[in-house]
Order: structure tokens, then sequence, then C-alpha cells
């Protein structure tokens, strides 16, 4: 069965610690991964990570993929309070057909 | 638990028809629902939030009459394209929260289906 895992499930950090989140899967057809913040309602895009080894960067964000041990992780540097929110993993497989394996996600809080 | 199925997996439709598609959750009650639309490394588009019982509340933008929501029972929402054209070929996820949605500063968490491609000729 397929299924994406997300550690931890909630964090309460300071303003200016760095976190790592975590995601491993097990998925059959692993296609890509991808990173989502929310905050309200709909979750936004952050990373799609296709090949291991390779950082992506965006800002104080940045995230990274191992193919072979089956997960990634985001890290956020310097944390602010706007960064509070639930970080979200998925995996599009492909397995006869396109679909999206979501982890429950990670719950952020950053205190000032 | 709070697994989120939708059905079909993927649809192929001839421009002009109509398609449901059915969001469940299989293990536990949800309260509200949110249909989504995926575009290739973009964000989740939300179209709709739906609570069980009462009318969806839809997006700006959203043709309310293009893409009827329904949230009949607490475990099913369904979302039919009515007269699909191939513009609306995409990824439909929807997800569900097992508490009704309501403004809070921070997310309620939200279990989501693995999604429906739909494909319009």
């Amino acid at each position: 069965e397929d299924k994406v895992v997300q550690s931890p499930l909630s964090l309460v950090v300071h303003e200016g610690d760095t976190v790592t989140l975590n995601c491993s899967y097990e998925v059959t057809n692993f296609r890509s991964l991808l990173w989502y913040k929310q905050e309200k309602k709909a979750p936004t895009f952050l990373f799609m990570l296709t090949s291991s080894g390779i950082e992506k960067k965006s800002g104080r964000l940045s995230s990274i993929l191992d193919k072979k041990e089956l997960f990634s992780i985001l890290n956020i540097t310097a944390t602010q309070t706007g960064d509070s929110a639930i970080y979200l993993c998925a995996v599009e497989a492909t397995s006869g057909t396109y679909k999206y394996i979501f982890g429950t996600g990670t719950r952020l809080k950053v205190l000032a | 638990g709070a697994v989120v199925s939708q059905h079909p997996s993927w649809v192929i439709c001839k421009s002009g028809t109509s398609v449901k598609i059915e969001c469940r959750s299989l293990d536990f009650q949800a309260t509200t629902m949110f249909w989504y639309r995926q575009f290739p490394k973009q964000s989740l588009m939300l179209m709709a939030t739906s609570n069980e019982g009462s009318k969806a509340t839809y997006e700006q933008g959203v043709e309310k009459d293009k893409f009827l929501i329904n949230h009949a029972s607490l475990t099913l929402s369904t979302l039919t394209v009515t007269s699909a054209h191939p513009e609306d070929s995409s990824f439909y996820i929807c997800s569900a929260s097992f508490r009704p949605w309501a403004r809070t500063s921070v997310s309620d968490t939200q279990y989501f289906g693995p999604g429906t491609r739909l494909t319009v000729l």
C-alpha cells in the first residue's frame, strides 16, 4: 500500500531557529515529490523534487530528495512567525494512472 | 485512519459531456470537503468548500453552474463537471476535514484524496 509519512506531527520553535521537516514514502512507480505550505485553506506549492541529491532552494527554504532511502527533508532556516503553517508532503505516482499520496502534514508554530 | 478515496482515478470524455467525480472519506465523518484543481508545478487551486448538508462555497472565478458540488452525506461529496471542454482537463483533488471550516489563522488538518485525472477530448 502506498504511503507517505511526515514527521514530526507538530513542532513549536522560536524565531531564528532552524527546523527540519521529514517526509518518508513507500510508493510504487514514484514520479515526483512535492512540498506545500498550508496557511489557510489551499496549500501553496513550494518545491517539486524528482532527482536524488539535488537541493532545491528558495530563500530560507530548501529541500532535498533521497530516492535510495525514500525520503525528503524540508529545511527552514532563521524561522519567522510567518513560517507558521502546516507543511504537506505529497508523492506523485504513476500506477496505470497518476495519483497523489499526501502525508498528513507537519504543523509548525514559530513563536516570536 | 483518515483515508480519502476518489473515483474514478482517470476519466476520458468527449467535449460537451458531463463527468461526475466522487470523493469519499472511508473511515471518518467529513464535515467539510474541499475540491481543488491542480496544474503542473503549481499550487492546488481551491475551487470550493462544502459543508455537509449546505450549499458549497465557491472561490472567486469558479463557475458554480459548471462545477456542481453536492455534499449529501458525511462521507461523500461529488463534483460534476458539466458540459466539459478540453480546457477543463486537469487533475482534480478533494480533501476532507473532521470539523466544520472556520476562518482561523491556521488551517485544520485536511486529508487528501489521490486525485482524479480528467481528460476532455
